[in-house]
């Protein structure tokens, strides 16, 4: 499958733990995107990277959040000493460039649902 | 911050009926993302839309961009149990060079056998 990946699928862990997803983009996609998504919300903009370069991140992302993409392929997105209302599905997309065929589809993986206990 | 308001919220349809869902934007579109998502799932690209008037088709499902690029609908033809799920709508926001997008809250879609 050449989709995006995302693991782990489901995170269960206790207030003050630290925990780190990953995501694999679709390989030849420069650009990646994390979200964040809470029940019967659309998903909401953490940060971007194009290669390895973060470029922007919102300010939801708390100085807890840290992401890094070392080589400019996979992602990892770390949450310090999580709290209560981290719970939500973070979700990973990735795109190509802009090109001369314009804008280009950010592709989905199926997320990380974390839950905090 | 532009703002994507989506209607209906929930629908709730017969098998083979017709169907639109609205978005509505706060600002002019530069482009604009339909996406299907299932409950506990990612979001599956189904349509970006750019120029305004345009409208895209994929088997039974069109949208359209309006003329002055603040609206779109997208509409379901026939309905089938397969096309339940929650429908985003996603604007391309344009910050520094590359773009991102915001989403609407979605519209849930339950087809009744």
């Amino acid at each position: 499958d050449t989709g995006v990946s995302q693991n782990p699928r489901h995170k269960i862990t206790k207030r003050g733990q630290n925990v780190t997803f990953r995501c694999d983009p679709i390989s030849e996609h420069n650009r990646l995107y994390w979200y964040r998504q809470t029940l019967g919300q659309g998903p909401e903009f953490l940060t971007y990277f194009q290669n390895e370069a973060q470029l922007e991140k919102s300010r939801l992302l708390s100085d807890r959040f840290s992401a890094e993409r070392p080589k400019g392929s996979f992602s990892t997105l770390e949450i310090q000493r999580t709290e209560q209302g981290d719970s939500a599905m973070y979700l990973c997309a990735s795109s190509l460039g802009e090109g001369t065929g314009g804008h280009q589809p950010q592709h989905f993986g199926d997320g990380t649902r974390l839950s905090i206990l | 911050s532009q703002e994507l308001e989506q209607s209906p919220q929930s629908l709730i349809v017969q098998e083979g009926k017709n169907l639109t869902i609205n978005c509505t934007s706060s600002k002019t579109l530069y482009g604009l993302y339909w996406y299907k998502q299932k409950y506990g799932e990612g979001l599956i690209f189904l349509m970006m839309l750019q120029k305004g008037g345009e409208e895209k088709s994929h088997e039974k499902i069109t949208a359209k961009l309006d003329e002055k690029k603040q609206q779109s609908s997208l509409h379901i033809t026939a309905s089938q149990p397969s096309h339940a799920g929650i429908y985003l709508c996603g604007a391309v926001v344009f910050t520094g060079g590359y773009q991102k997008v915001t989403f609407g809250t979605g519209t849930k879609l339950q087809v009744i056998p």
